[in-house]
């Protein structure tokens, strides 16, 4: 059970928009900052979004991240078939002194 | 540019010790926090570790703590992760991560390939 919550799977046409959300809590998402990560099979994670909304460079503008309270977003527009992926969030957890992700969600492109 | 490379990996018996290593290269190693990162099979990400760029801080998951130890060699551009008293629940890909600037904020950027261990009787 992770302590970070995603959904599971979202799934959209192409071209289209999705979110991913990131539940957490006080000790986590409201106060510290979030990044987001996509992961290809049988590859390793690359960093999307840090600090809650900025994006590395060569990160395309299509991806984008928000946080209100103790939730995240990740956005992704203009759906790809490329996007089809796994993503996470990542958060610092004051309570437990760790790093902290998300289960994760598989964006799948109709 | 900032590359990473995990070896150490491999099939272990559960009880057994193990250690990882990470080399890096392409950027002054001893500037930044370093983390290893983990993936069961079929599984999402999970944190285990993080240390210092100058070793002298160390976190760990309480998955781990107590049976595994992060250490640095900032000479050698080197990062380690000794692991003791192995479970099978230990079974994963395990990712070495560079902070993505010069101070800790737990943004994994880069990356290595990663190295997989199994514990197994």
């Amino acid at each position: 059970q992770s302590v970070l919550t995603q959904p599971p799977s979202v799934s959209a046409a192409p071209g289209q928009k999705v979110t991913i959300s990131c539940s957490g809590s006080s000790s986590n998402v409201q106060y510290n900052y979030v990044s987001w990560y996509q992961q290809f099979p049988g590859t390793a994670p690359k960093l999307l979004i840090y600090d809650n909304n900025k994006r590395p460079s060569g990160i395309p503008d299509r991806f984008s991240g928000s946080k209100s309270g103790t939730s995240a977003t990740l956005g992704i527009t203009g759906l790809q078939t490329g996007d089809e992926a796994d993503y996470y969030c990542e958060t610092w957890d004051t309570s437990l002194s760790a790093g902290v992700f998300g289960g994760g969600t598989k964006v799948t492109v109709l | 540019q900032a590359q990473l490379v995990e070896s150490g990996g491999g099939s272990v018996k559960p009880g057994g010790s193990l250690r990882l290593s990470c080399a890096a290269s392409g950027f002054i190693f001893s500037d930044y926090y370093m983390s290893w990162i983990r993936q069961a099979p079929g599984k999402g990400l999970e944190w285990i570790s993080y240390i210092s760029s100058s070793g002298g801080s160390t976190y760990f998951a309480d998955s781990v703590k107590g049976r595994f130890t992060i250490s640095r060699d900032n000479a050698k551009n080197s990062l380690y992760l000794q692991m003791n008293s192995l479970r099978a629940e230990d079974t994963a890909i395990y990712y070495c991560a560079r902070d993505l600037f010069k101070s800790f904020h737990g943004w994994f950027d880069p990356w290595g390939q990663g190295t997989l261990v199994t514990v197994s009787s």
